[in-house]
């Protein structure tokens, strides 16, 4: 069963506008979640993570919000840029073992339109 | 630099053969992972070290696959008698102790004929 899902396989936004990426989880022992964006033939980039114990974290343009009683988060990039054209994804730790395992969702491509 | 590298970047390989893939982590990281990827998939977790132990093997891990990292510093991924299934993007990351944050590298692309 896939314990991450992203259920919008792609994205297309105008340069300078919002994009929305939305990631949903099912075990309750995920506590720490993390976004990566990768380009082609490159291997995942670290973009910007957030603990179950927050339900925001902002890192300039980019900013993820955490639901928990949804089990649901969010990456909000604003203002979106050409150069963030790329495949992000969702990821997953479970709880009292950080820095272990990573469960993955499976993508969501972004292109960002000049 | 001093990420995390990978060699060889590519490798086409005939089924039945056996391969071995290796991995540099940053040198003040303790943990290592091994990730598999296919096309249009997320990265799926292999298996993880802490400096030398291997600490815990997915089922996607084969008796085909095995994983070591001697001395607790690079560590190889050898695939024996590939199939084409086995065909992937084969990710490795590493990790310091305390940080969940891992490291990617570019990974090594498998094609199995």
């Amino acid at each position: 069963d896939q314990q991450v899902k992203q259920n919008s396989p792609s994205l297309s936004v105008q340069e300078g506008r919002i994009s929305i990426l939305n990631c949903d989880y099912t075990n309750s022992m995920f506590d720490y979640f993390l976004w990566y964006k990768k380009y082609p033939a490159e291997g995942p980039t670290f973009l910007i993570s957030i603990s179950s114990i927050k339900d925001k974290n902002e890192d300039g343009r980019f900013t993820v919000f955490l639901n928990k009683s949804a089990k649901h988060l969010s990456l909000h990039i604003v203002p979106s840029q050409p150069g963030d054209s790329a495949v992000y994804f969702c990821a997953a730790s479970p709880a009292g073992a950080a820095g272990n395992k990573l469960t993955f969702g499976g993508g969501t491509r972004v292109l960002v339109k000049p | 630099d001093t990420g995390v590298s990978q060699n060889p970047r590519h490798k086409i390989t005939k089924r039945g053969q056996n391969v071995t893939f290796r991995c540099d982590p940053i040198s003040e990281h303790n943990r290592l992972y091994w990730y598999r990827q296919t096309l249009g998939q997320g990265p799926e977790f292999l298996t993880y070290f802490q400096n030398e132990a291997q600490l815990e093997k997915s089922r996607l891990l084969s008796d085909r696959f095995s994983a070591e990292r001697p001395k607790g510093s690079f560590s190889t991924l050898e695939i024996q008698r590939t199939e084409q299934g086995d065909s992937a993007m084969y990710l490795c990351a590493s990790s310091a102790t305390l940080g969940v944050q891992q490291y990617f590298g570019p990974g090594t692309r498998l094609t199995v004929t």
